[in-house]
């Protein structure tokens, strides 16, 4: 079964405005971490952002943001002020905490920004 | 730098033979994971290491893969008699430990295609 989902394969936005991303999970673990990368051309990934099932408060990290809503099964992130250089894929990711220490991936979504 | 290195960063070979895909983790790190990203798709998780052992070798698709770490440091992914689907980029990343928080940082990836 799809443990990541993300829906939207590709998204577009100018910059300066704020752009979000869906990502849908599947667990049945209460205990979970989310992140979320950034892969730009160069191909690197990037941590960006984390938020662990128990944390009351969603997580922010300067213009990224993590909207959180744990009984939807979602952890969507939400870029600000958008610039150009944001312009990558972002995947989604999940680690179960009980066991071991993988990361799975959506299939990510590509964001492109335009002047 | 002290980040996550690979080598090589590309690699072209023919098919049947082997290939050995180096990766340097950072500095103190106790974990280490090795991915696989096949064009248009997430990746892949192949395998982790914590320390010199690999509690989790699930993601390994088949008995031509296998992996080693040695002195709690550097890993070795060696694919046995190469196919054409074995070509992908091939991740490696690290982490401080087994704890909740648990970012993983990526190296630049090693390029493999199989001709």
């Amino acid at each position: 079964a799809q443990k990541i989902t993300q829906t939207q394969p590709g998204m577009f936005v100018q910059e300066k405005e704020a752009v979000t991303l869906d990502c849908t999970y599947d667990t049945s673990d209460p205990s979970y971490g989310l992140f979320w990368y950034k892969q730009p051309s160069s191909g690197e990934m990037i941590f960006l952002i984390y938020q662990g099932s128990y944390d009351q408060q969603n997580a922010t990290e300067g213009r990224y943001s993590l909207n959180f809503q744990k009984a939807r099964k979602s952890a969507n992130l939400v870029i600000s002020a958008s610039q150009l250089g944001d312009s990558a894929m972002y995947f989604c990711a999940m680690r179960e905490v009980p066991g071991f220490q993988k990361l799975v991936f959506g299939t990510g979504t590509r964001l492109l920004v335009s002047p | 730098g002290a980040g996550v290195s690979q080598s090589p960063s590309n690699k072209v070979t023919e098919k049947g033979k082997d290939v050995e895909l180096r990766c340097d983790p950072i500095s103190g790190h106790t974990a280490l994971y090795w991915y696989r990203q096949s064009l248009g798709q997430g990746l892949e998780f192949l395998i982790y290491f914590q320390g010199n052992s690999a509690p989790d070798k699930s993601g390994l698709p088949s008995d031509r893969f296998s992996a080693e770490r040695t002195g709690g440091s550097v890993s070795t992914l060696t694919i046995q008699r190469t196919q054409q689907e074995d070509s992908a980029v091939y991740l490696c990343a690290s982490s401080q430990d087994g704890s909740n928080y648990n970012e993983q940082f990526f190296g630049p990836g090693t390029r493999l295609t199989v001709l």
